[in-house]
């Protein structure tokens, strides 16, 4: 059952402390995407990547950064936690040139910050 | 950035009563397809539409390209409890590797 698999489901850090959220996929997507949902707000996209090593900003990337070294794994970077960063994380990937099949969704990650 | 326009924000039905739900974009898209996500979950495809007028159906979800190509519907029948979630529509254009745009989704509560 192909899937992108989130670290952590449920996350609790302290304002200021610096927060890696994982995400990898088994599907070989070279695309993979970090999104953050909050109420009334749908899905904000923060960053994505084409590739190994490429990044891009999305719409809201201030606050965080992304780092992807292997093609299957994206991980988000919070610098430094703070309290307006609380929200539900969620990873997708899809694929480069088969953009009708649409994005695979992780199961995202609820983070907190106290 | 861009985002789909659904409305309203929440739905309440009765169990057993057929819903519909629209998404509109003031853009074209070549491809449109509806997500629903459940609460704790990432957002799940439900049905990918890729032609301008097409109809197609999952069980009791029907959803149609727009004919316009810059809307799209979602139909689903006979409810019951497990319809409760969050449902999204997304539009893609054509190209190698563009995005999806995203409503902001339609929370829908089913009561027994």
């Amino acid at each position: 059952d192909v899937k992108v698999t989130q670290s952590s489901r449920y996350l609790v850090k302290r304002t200021g402390e610096k927060v890696f959220l994982e995400c990898v996929q088994d599907m070989d997507h070279e695309n993979m995407f970090w999104y953050r949902q909050d109420p009334g707000l749908g899905l904000r996209l923060i960053y994505f990547s084409y590739d190994v090593k490429m990044k891009e900003k999305g719409d809201i990337p201030e606050g965080y950064s992304v780092s992807r070294e292997k093609k299957e794994r994206f991980s988000l970077i919070l610098e430094s936690a703070s309290t307006n960063q609380t929200s539900m994380y969620l990873c997708a990937s899809s694929f480069y040139d088969r953009p009708f099949y649409g994005y695979t969704f992780g199961s995202g990650t609820r983070l907190t910050v106290v | 950035g861009q985002q789909l326009n659904q409305s309203p924000q929440s739905m309440f039905i009765q169990e057993g009563e057929d819903v519909s739900m629209n998404c509109t974009s003031s853009s074209i898209f070549n491809t449109w397809l509806w997500y629903k996500q459940e609460p704790g979950e990432g957002p799940v495809l439900l049905i990918a539409l890729y032609k301008a007028g097409e109809l197609t159906s999952n069980g009791r979800l029907t959803a149609q390209f727009g004919i316009t190509r810059k809307d799209s519907f979602l139909n689903i029948s006979a409810s019951i409890p497990s319809d409760v979630g969050i449902y999204f529509c997304a539009g893609q254009d054509t190209g190698a590797n563009s995005k999806l745009t995203f409503g902001k989704g339609i929370t829908l509560s089913v009561r027994p």
